[in-house]
């Protein structure tokens, strides 16, 4: 099984609807991101967690919101879709011990709305 | 504030030909800095970082950055492309040395390798 684990792979929504994307780690870290990628713009930070109780918004934070429901989950949702968060989006996380603050991925998930 | 500009959004080489991908930083402080590699349909990895001491830095696969202070550059290097090494790199600055330091990705840069 992979160390971080995003669900769904891909999906194709609608415009208006509620989407959530999840995400869960087997690395024990404590930090957890979302990234959104789109082609030319590299990766973006959404929203990031120190911890449970930490929650804070990245670059981009603006319709969307996100939940850490536990140390190893962490989840991402877009209340209301629009055509222009059509991307990849990737959860990452680090260890706070790790010193330099290296990233772990995962897979990504390629949302469509239309 | 930090950031990352990778110049050159696609670079093309032969294989066995020596593969040079550029990254410059902006960084109010002594940088953390990395390269990430996505190969297609996949997550980013780590590729190789330079946090302290030796600023010529050997990764994976071959290859090797360095980080110039003077010129606040990090470029990647590798002496002999393989076709294998076909994806999208990404250069990255860490925004501070603390622990609330977070990660600042460049827009990133598609090597082709051509037979």
């Amino acid at each position: 099984d992979a160390d971080v684990t995003q669900t769904p792979r891909n999906r194709i929504t609608k415009t208006g609807k509620r989407i959530m994307l999840e995400c869960s780690q087997t690395k024990g870290h404590d930090r957890m991101y979302w990234y959104r990628q789109d082609p030319g713009l590299g990766l973006r930070l959404i929203y990031y967690s120190f911890d449970v109780k930490d929650i804070n918004k990245g670059e981009i934070s603006d319709g969307y919101s996100v939940s850490r429901q536990a140390q190893a989950k962490f989840s991402l949702s877009l209340e209301s879709a629009i055509p222009n968060q059509t991307a990849l989006y990737f959860c990452a996380t680090s260890d706070l011990n790790s010193g330099a603050n290296v990233l772990t991925f995962g897979a990504g998930s390629r949302l469509t709305v239309l | 504030a930090q950031s990352v500009t990778q110049l050159g959004s696609h670079v093309s080489v032969s294989e066995g030909a020596l593969v040079l991908l550029r990254c410059n930083y902006s960084s109010s402080v002594p940088p953390y800095l990395f390269w990430y590699v996505q190969y297609p349909n996949q997550g980013l990895q780590l590729l190789l970082k330079y946090t302290t001491g030796a600023t010529l830095v050997k990764g994976i696969n071959g290859f090797e950055a360095e980080f110039k202070k003077s010129e606040t550059s990090f470029h990647l290097t590798k002496p002999s492309a393989h076709m294998s090494d076909a994806a999208e790199y990404f250069c990255a600055v860490s925004d501070g040395r603390s622990s609330a330091s977070k990660i600042i990705f460049g827009s990133g840069t598609r090597l082709s390798i051509r037979p």
